[in-house]
């Protein structure tokens, strides 16, 4: 069967870093998604990864490593307003989407 | 301002009754879906559409039914909603044929009684 997993639930202190993992086990691979989503709202689109390696956009960066199956998302200087969900999602050899269940991520003062 | 809407927001219902939800979006995206989410479960994909006339089943797709008549709209049906269709449901849309990031819609929070 097609997997993702991510840590539930993290708690970081505003103005630090912290990274949120993803692995996955598809059937093919053909892109890796981050999203947030604040509680009670729509996803809104990070990032995208293809090819093995760092991307970097503003405070946010992702990382993907597709010989490992495994994907991070990195946030710098946290800030209050960066408490929200974060879901990973794979596109598979179909071009489907395959949906982590998301992590959630507690800032506090 | 591009956008993806939906509606009703919020819906209580009853077992039986027939409803729909509308999903309309102004970017001329080629590409439409429809997704319910249940906590712990993330975000699961009942139907999606490639272009006009053109609709397939995602995951999770029995119960509801859907039309692509339009470009833009793209309405979610539930014939005869029963309690296990409780759920948190988005549209989402994106350019050509899904390949690329998706603009979702604000929600529609549906409750079967």
């Amino acid at each position: 069967g097609q997997n993702i997993d991510q840590p539930t639930e993290m708690t970081a202190t505003e103005g630090a870093i912290v990274q949120i993992n993803c692995t996955y086990q598809t059937s093919g691979f053909n892109g890796l998604f981050w999203y947030q989503q604040h509680a009670g709202e729509a996803p809104t689109f990070l990032s995208y990864n293809v090819l093995d390696g760092l991307e970097e956009k503003g405070r946010f960066s992702s990382f993907l490593s597709r010989s490992k199956g495994y994907s991070y998302l990195l946030l710098k200087e946290l800030q209050m307003k960066d408490s929200a969900s974060y879901l990973c999602a794979v596109r598979d050899s179909n071009y489907q989407l395959i949906w982590g269940a998301g992590t959630k991520l507690i800032i506090k003062p | 301002e591009a956008q993806v809407t939906q509606n009703p927001r919020y819906l209580i219902t009853v077992t039986g009754k027939k409803l729909t939800v509308t999903c309309s979006q102004n970017m001329n995206h080629e590409y439409m879906s429809w997704y319910r989410q249940d906590p712990g479960l993330g975000l699961r994909q009942i139907y999606y559409s490639m272009n006009v006339e053109v609709t397939d089943k995602g995951d999770v797709p029995e119960g509801y039914k859907v039309s692509r008549k339009e470009k833009r709209n793209f309405p979610l049906i539930l014939e005869s909603p029963s309690p296990n269709q409780t759920s948190l449901y988005f549209c989402a849309s994106s350019l050509g044929d899904g390949l690329y990031e998706q603009y979702f819609g604000p929600g529609t929070r549906l409750t079967v009684t």
